[in-house]
């Protein structure tokens, strides 16, 4: 049972690179969300999915790209990498009415 | 104001404590409470979820929902080192997939 993955566990970029973060779930979840967390900010939401073909913006999306083609993978896409966007990343997945699953992260650097 | 008040602490507790952690709430829609507990370079996970008003148990975890007051908390009893964590509240409303999280409250357990 794996649940939600997420791969890079680690990257570094340099400023102006782009990158796609994956995020697979196994679990049939229609909904499907990004956030970031830094220190003393919480948890902020990027970009979420409530099923295949259907995205809209969260809380700070200026700078990610998301696309959901398949109701498993929801990947992010970092197009101009930024220090500001220096964060570790989680992909978080959920049934209407049930808890949300996360995956264990993707810590990123952007020099 | 944010949606989600919660203390960020730190809680500095000896072996054996109890430990007791709340959040405040400002939307009356919240139906569905979620604790998670994140040690440090991981994901978030589910430690419990419980759905309008009402007290549950788990073992050591005791989650308490006060829809009246707007008020919820966890408590962990005969606490160990190993509780020693970010614990963060959660909550939505029926039929609506996003959550609102508070900040998290780090917590240490002393041995």
């Amino acid at each position: 049972n794996a649940g939600v993955t997420q791969t890079p566990k680690f990257q570094v970029l340099k400023t102006g690179q782009s990158m796609t973060l994956q995020c697979a779930q196994d679990m049939n979840h229609e909904y499907m969300s990004w956030y970031r967390q830094d220190p003393g900010m919480g948890l902020r939401l990027i970009h979420y999915s409530v099923g295949a073909g259907i995205t809209d913006q969260g809380e700070v999306p200026n700078g990610y790209n998301v696309s959901r083609s398949t109701t498993e993978d929801f990947p992010l896409r970092l197009l101009s990498a930024a220090p500001s966007q220096t964060s570790v990343y989680f992909c978080a997945s959920r049934l209407e009415n049930s808890p949300l699953h996360f995956g264990n992260g993707t810590r990123l650097t952007v020099t | 104001q944010k949606e989600v008040e919660q203390d960020p602490g730190p809680l500095s507790v000896p072996e054996g404590a109890i430990v007791s952690l709340n959040c405040t709430y400002s939307n009356s829609a919240f139906q569905y409470f979620m604790w998670y507990r994140q040690y440090s370079r991981k994901g978030p996970e589910l430690l419990m979820y419980t759905y309008s008003s009402g007290n549950k148990e788990d073992g050591r975890f005791t989650a308490q929902v006060d829809k009246s007051s707007k008020y919820i908390s966890l408590f962990i009893r005969d606490s160990q080192p190993s509780d020693s964590a970010t614990y963060l509240c959660a909550m939505s409303a029926s039929n609506d997939y996003k959550l609102s999280f508070g900040a998290g409250t780090t917590v240490t357990v002393r041995a």
